[in-house]
């Protein structure tokens, strides 16, 4: 099974704040990663596939690197909605995993 | 617009089974795979398996072989993930999601708002 490492587990920051939160996969995955946003009780929505695209939709402060073990999503200017937990998921190869998460929280 | 409608929560003893319903609308349905994920209580997002709508071909991962079972009903747009022999760590929020493929690439879009199964004596 592939495995996902995301850092950091928690982070706390200001509004405006640049952040940015990696993900390492335990073998080459290509571009096979994407990105989720949950915010407490819901369900998790897409942030970015395949990397570095970015759904209709979704703020261009948003975006995403990487390619074959080690990804980044970065968010330009933090904002009061983008508190939530992030997971990065690889589709390269069953069983699909998830990264554990990363909670960002306000300082 | 595209949507995943799952059925409502469930409150289930040790040892029973549970079957949870995932209904989709605002696109074709045979075209497109649907997986299950769980999230127990301030846990991670845990991948369960996925099904082929237009075939019925399932496949789950190694965990939950033998204990899980995907079925569709194509007639009502549906999709079911039923769980047998429940344990106190079945205790989680159960989501579909619809899997988009690219030529090298899938992405899970959109989601179910997600069915709370809780397993307690």
């Amino acid at each position: 099974d592939i495995q996902m490492t995301q850092s950091p587990s928690s982070l706390s920051a200001s509004v405006g704040d640049r952040v940015t939160i990696t993900c390492r996969a335990s073998q080459t995955i290509s571009t096979s990663l994407n990105w989720y946003q949950q915010k407490p009780g819901k369900a998790p929505k897409l942030l970015i596939y395949a990397a570095s695209s970015l759904p209709s939709g979704v703020p261009s402060r948003f975006s995403g690197s990487g390619s074959g073990t080690d990804f980044s999503l970065t968010i330009s200017s933090l904002q009061p909605e983008d508190f939530a937990t992030y997971y990065c998921q690889q589709t390269y190869s069953s069983p699909l995993t998830f990264g554990g998460g990363t909670k960002v929280e306000i300082k | 617009q595209v949507q995943l409608l799952q059925s409502g929560a469930e409150v289930k003893k040790p040892g029973a089974s549970v079957k949870v319903s995932c209904r989709a609308s605002g696109y074709t349905f045979i075209g497109y795979y649907i997986h299950w994920v769980r999230q127990a209580p301030g846990q991670g997002l845990e991948w369960m398996g996925w099904i082929n709508p237009n075939s019925g071909a399932t496949n789950s991962a190694q965990k939950f072989q033998g204990r899980v079972t995907m079925t569709k009903d194509t007639s009502v747009n549906s999709v079911y993930m039923e769980l047998n022999s429940l344990r106190s760590d079945d205790t989680a929020v159960y989501y579909c999601a619809r899997i988009v493929v690219d030529v090298d690439s899938g992405w899970f879009d959109p989601w179910g708002q997600g069915t709370l199964v809780t397993v307690s004596s």
